[in-house]
């Protein structure tokens, strides 16, 4: 079952803005990752978040992890046309599951 | 990193069919995931395969409507078995370098349509 909550499920913002995804999980986790989805292809990491570390950054990317209220958020600042993606957030579960979340659909537009 | 080739990129198939969609890794890795993506949806794990040893089914998923091969550590076959429209959707393989504790790396996809 999907254990990952995300919102928005789409959100559209002009090109130069920042762009911010919220991820919410259930159970405890070893670390909380992001992939991102062009037009139905492959899913493509992004970066990888520990359960003891609060926030990562990676160019343009900025993650935060807060265990406490299990919740996550993907930061991607000065958004560009090639941002445009699905991004999906990720948890561990059981026996080396992976555990999607629903999903933002991000329109950067020019 | 992994190399992930997966073909067929995509197919139209008739309903009542059958479609084997092939994962080649470009190195030995112990586990390969399967997961189907419906459309507008986020993955679903279909089960995990091991070489040497039946695949591991999830909950709704079943060896009949979906047969797993794992003949070595470098590929593994998905068969959707007499498909219907439901069954549309984007199947990804997936593998992990270290499983739990590093990122995974999937497939292109193959993008399945049931006519």
């Amino acid at each position: 079952s999907q254990q990952g909550e995300e919102d928005p499920q789409a959100l559209s913002i002009q090109e130069g803005e920042n762009a911010t995804m919220n991820c919410s999980y259930k159970t405890s986790i070893n670390n909380l990752q992001w992939y991102r989805q062009n037009s139905g292809r492959g899913l493509v990491h992004l970066i990888l978040i520990r359960s003891n570390e609060r926030e990562k950054h990676s160019g343009r990317l900025r993650v935060t992890l807060d265990t406490s209220k299990k919740s996550s958020s993907l930061l991607i600042t000065a958004s560009r046309a090639a941002d445009t993606a699905s991004y999906f957030c990720a948890t561990v579960q059981g026996a080396q599951k992976l555990v999607f979340g629903q999903g933002t659909r991000l329109t950067i537009n020019p | 990193s992994a190399v992930i080739s997966q073909k067929p990129s995509r197919d139209i198939c008739q309903r009542g069919t059958s479609l084997t969609i092939q994962c080649q890794v470009d190195s030995q890795v112990t586990m390969m995931f399967w997961y189907r993506q419906q459309p507008g949806q986020s993955l679903t794990l279909i089960a995990t395969a091991n070489q040497g040893s039946e695949a591991t089914y999830e909950s709704g998923f079943v060896i009949d409507k979906f047969p797993i091969s794992r003949p070595n550590l470098t590929f593994s076959t998905l068969t959707v078995s007499n498909m219907s429209p439901e069954d549309s959707s984007i199947y990804l393989c997936s593998v992990e370098r270290e499983p739990m504790n590093t990122e995974a790396f999937f497939g292109q996809g193959t993008r399945l349509t049931v006519v």
